[in-house]
């Protein structure tokens, strides 16, 4: 079975450019995660949705950052305009909660590395 | 906040050695997850043990958890160079999501 994909898995872009990230989940999954990872900062939730609505986004550092899932097989987060400091590994994560409880197993993509100039 | 904190933060043993890695947490838990990383991937999901549990198997992997103390161990017996990873606790709580610690990284020398 396919795993979580994401797309680029690189992207290299100027200052003040527009960035999407993209997130297929696995099929069947009701839940979906982005993240930021750092050296500093470690692993960061930044938004989260159930069923393709967004739940809990107090992760997201700024106005700058948006993220949207408009069906159960796609989301994007969307960096407008990018700083340096966005510079990270994103991860996009789907998880299946028969409850709509979160406790469940996550399944992780392999990331974007994301460089801002 | 941050909930789950891996001890020690980096681990270099020999080939064939066991490696334990510790978790503690602040808060009650539904149950807590490990989670390995390799080098430029995504985190995979390891093992799942439920706040009722105390210990629980899978090949390699035995992971414990003490409720008493929040915290939480994991032993990889018989390493083998290709664990060498970040290893990432995770707790879940109540109906947040998961929270993951800052991770302890494995070094396997052949």
């Amino acid at each position: 079975d396919a795993g979580v994909i994401q797309s680029p898995r690189h992207e290299v872009t100027e200052m003040g450019q527009e960035v999407t990230l993209r997130c297929k989940p696995i099929s069947g999954h009701n839940s979906l995660f982005w993240y930021r990872q750092t050296m500093m900062r470690g692993l960061e939730l930044l938004i989260y949705f159930n069923n393709n609505v967004p739940i809990d986004d107090s992760g997201m550092p700024e106005d700058r950052f948006s993220a949207k899932m408009p069906n159960a097989s796609f989301s994007t987060l969307k960096i407008q305009p990018s700083e340096p400091r966005d510079s990270a590994v994103y991860f996009c994560a789907s998880s299946y909660h028969p409850r709509g409880d979160s406790n469940q197993p996550q399944h992780f993509g392999d990331g974007t590395r994301l460089s801002i100039l | 906040s941050q909930q789950g904190e891996e001890d020690p933060q980096a681990l270099s043993i020999q080939e064939g050695e066991n490696a334990t890695m510790n978790c503690s947490y602040k808060t009650s838990i539904n149950n807590l997850q490990w989670y390995r990383q390799n080098s430029g991937r995504g985190l995979v999901h390891l093992i799942l043990i439920r706040s009722n549990e105390r210990e629980k198997h899978s090949g390699r992997l035995r992971v414990t958890l003490d409720t008493s103390k929040k915290s939480s161990s994991l032993l990889i017996t018989a390493s083998r160079a290709a664990d060498t990873a970040s290893y990432f606790c995770a707790t879940a709580s109540g109906n947040t999501p998961l929270v993951f610690g800052k991770g302890t990284r494995l070094s396997v020398i052949a």
